[in-house]
Parts: C-alpha cells; structure tokens; sequence
C-alpha cells in the first residue's frame, strides 16, 4: 500500500463547477500537507501549503485537511479553463523523523475545465 | 529572477550509456532532491541532499548516482544499470525543513 493515495482521475467539470480534489495517507508522523499545481510538460508550483489540521483559504483555494481521517482536500470554486492541470498532494513529517524534510507525493489527479 | 534550471529539457540515449542531467539553482537553498516522474505514479524520491558535499538515497536510487560539490549545483547521472530510464526527471530545492519546493522546468530523458 502506498503511503499517499490520490485518484488519479481524469477529472472533467464545467467552467464555473466547484471542484474536489483527495488525498489518503497512511503515514501518520505527516504533519505538513501541500498541493502543487503541475501544467503539461512544466515542474509542479505549490499552491497550498497547510500545517497540522484544520482549514486554509486562498483567493479560490480552499485546503483541509483531517489528520484523525488521514484525509486533505483541495476544493476549487469557480473553476476556470487555466485550472486544467495535474495536482499533486504531498506530504511531510517532523524533526527527528524520517519522512522531515522529504516530501512524499500522491500520483496525483488530471483535472479538465472545459469552457 | 531566482529559480531552478534543469538542462537539458530533451534527452535521447542509447541503451548502455551512461547520461548527466544538470540542475542549478540561485535561490541559496541548501536542500536539493531528484525525482522521477512516470504516469500515473506520481513523483518518486530518487536522491536528495540536505548540504554541501552529503546526500542520501531516496526511494528508487538504485542505477542512478549524484554529487553535491557546490551549494548551487546538484547533477544527476543515470547509469546503464539503471533497468527502465525513459521517464520526466524534475529537481527541486527548498531552504530545508518542511517548507515547500521550488521546481526546475525537467528533463524527459528517452532511451533509444
């Protein structure tokens, strides 16, 4: 079993559709969650950045996570055309353990916008 | 501007070669990390260095090597041991710690 699970979809919505993105993880020393944003034949860019539980917002962003499910969320509201990409959860645990400092991703989700 | 530069962004190779991918970068980051790139696997963990001259096998070292002689520079050869190479190889960089990557633009290395 992987250690970070994320569907892999493809994932197609109507422009202006609320989308959900979802990660599992089973590792519980992760502490620090992240989405990247990866467009076609580009390196991923962090979008989110969140510690420990609880929610956070960015303009039409909105990170959660839910550490007693080992279970994060991307939601994105009204969803446009250059959302299109591939988004990648990753993960990371504390000082003196060994997942700090090294991010461990999910297989990420290809998202559609059509117009 | 800051960021990460990987070169080349295309590479072909032929079967029992060994081939040198660079990344540089001019964020004074002190961590440095390679991942591999498949479909549908996400990124794995090839090798990753925390400071100058060390680093650490990751998840998939085996069949690829690396260096860390300079701060800014992080080069990643693949050898011919390495069984299955053809994929999108992305290096990052952080300041350390649990605080997020900066990606270089990557190489998609083919074997021919």
């Amino acid at each position: 079993q992987k250690e970070v699970e994320q569907d892999p979809g493809p994932l197609s919505v109507p422009e202006g559709a609320i989308v959900s993105l979802n990660c599992t993880y089973s590792n519980s020393a992760f502490q620090y969650f992240m989405w990247y944003r990866q467009y076609s034949r580009k390196g991923p860019e962090l979008l989110m950045y969140t510690y420990s539980s609880g929610n956070k917002e960015d303009g039409r962003f909105t990170a959660q996570v839910d550490k007693s499910s080992k279970y994060i969320s991307l939601f994105i509201r009204d969803s446009q055309p250059s959302d299109s990409a591939t988004y990648l959860c990753a993960m990371s645990g504390v000082a003196g353990g060994t997942s700090y400092g090294k991010l461990t991703f999910g297989q990420g989700t290809i998202l559609t916008v059509h117009p | 501007d800051g960021g990460i530069t990987q070169s080349p962004k295309y590479l072909f190779r032929k079967e029992g070669q060994n081939v040198t991918l660079s990344c540089e970068q001019n964020l004074n980051h002190d961590a440095m990390y390679w991942y591999r790139q498949d479909p549908g696997q996400g990124l794995r963990l090839i090798y990753y260095s925390q400071i100058v001259n060390d680093f650490q096998k990751g998840d998939i070292a085996e069949g690829y090597s690396v260096s860390r002689e300079k701060k800014e520079s992080f080069p990643l050869t693949v050898t011919s041991a390495q069984k299955n190479p053809t994929a999108f190889y992305l290096c990052a960089s952080s300041i350390g710690g649990n605080y997020g990557y900066t990606f270089g633009s990557g190489t998609r290395l083919t074997v021919v």
